[in-house]
């Protein structure tokens, strides 16, 4: 059972290209979402989706873009990078719905690097 | 203010102490409290879950929450060096909201032998 899996493990852009940041789940959760971690902020939601066709914002979500056309997948797409965007990324996913205490389950993570 | 606030650490203590890791909360409508530990390099993974005030033991590990005072604690006895890892505290409101976590910044613990 693979869980959350996140590509690649890390990435170096220059300012102003665009990447997607890849997520999938075999765990047939209805619910996935992006974080990004930086020193002293702990982790803040980026986007998330209820299920496929359906995304959402969260805290901090100006740079990126989602789409869910599949209940496994939920890539995050910088449009073009900034350094601010310096970070580590990670995908998480749950069961949703009436599981009110399924718990999140975390990919390793991405780390993207924005010179 | 920032709506989960967590004691940034680090925290450093001898193998076999007791630790006591904390966060306060300023919005009453949460409802689901968390703590995840994350290693070096990883992923955050759930250690514990509770929903109601009081006390929930899970071997070593004691989660308290008062909801009066809006505050978390996660309690490690006889810490070991395998204890060492960052220790996130993530609350949450109820009906649709679940999955939409709020963090704490994250204590680092290290636990030397």
């Amino acid at each position: 059972n693979a869980g959350v899996t996140q590509t690649p493990k890390f990435q170096v852009l220059k300012t102003g290209q665009s990447m997607t940041l890849q997520c999938a789940q075999d765990m047939n959760h209805e619910y996935m979402s992006w974080y990004r971690q930086d020193p002293g902020m702990g982790l803040r939601l980026i986007h998330y989706s209820v299920g496929a066709g359906i995304t959402d914002q969260g805290e901090v979500p100006n740079g990126y873009n989602v789409s869910r056309s599949t209940t496994e997948d939920f890539p995050l797409r910088l449009l073009s990078a900034a350094p601010s965007q310096t970070s580590v990324y990670f995908c998480a996913s749950s069961y949703g719905g009436s599981h009110y205490n399924s718990p999140l389950h975390f990919g390793n993570g991405t780390r993207l690097t924005v010179t | 203010q920032k709506e989960v606030e967590q004691d940034p650490g680090p925290l450093s203590v001898p193998e076999g102490a007791i630790v006591s890791l904390n966060c306060t909360y300023s919005n009453s409508a949460f409802q689901y409290f968390m703590w995840y530990r994350q290693y070096s390099r990883k992923g955050p993974e759930l250690l514990m879950y509770t929903y109601s005030s009081g006390n929930k033991e899970d071997g070593r590990f004691t989660a308290q929450v008062d909801k009066s005072s809006k505050y978390i604690s996660l309690f490690i006895r006889d810490s070991q060096p395998s204890d060492s890892a960052t220790y996130l505290c993530a609350i949450r409101g109820g009906g649709t909201s679940y999955g939409k976590l709020t963090f704490g910044q994250g204590t680092i613990l290290t636990v030397h032998p």
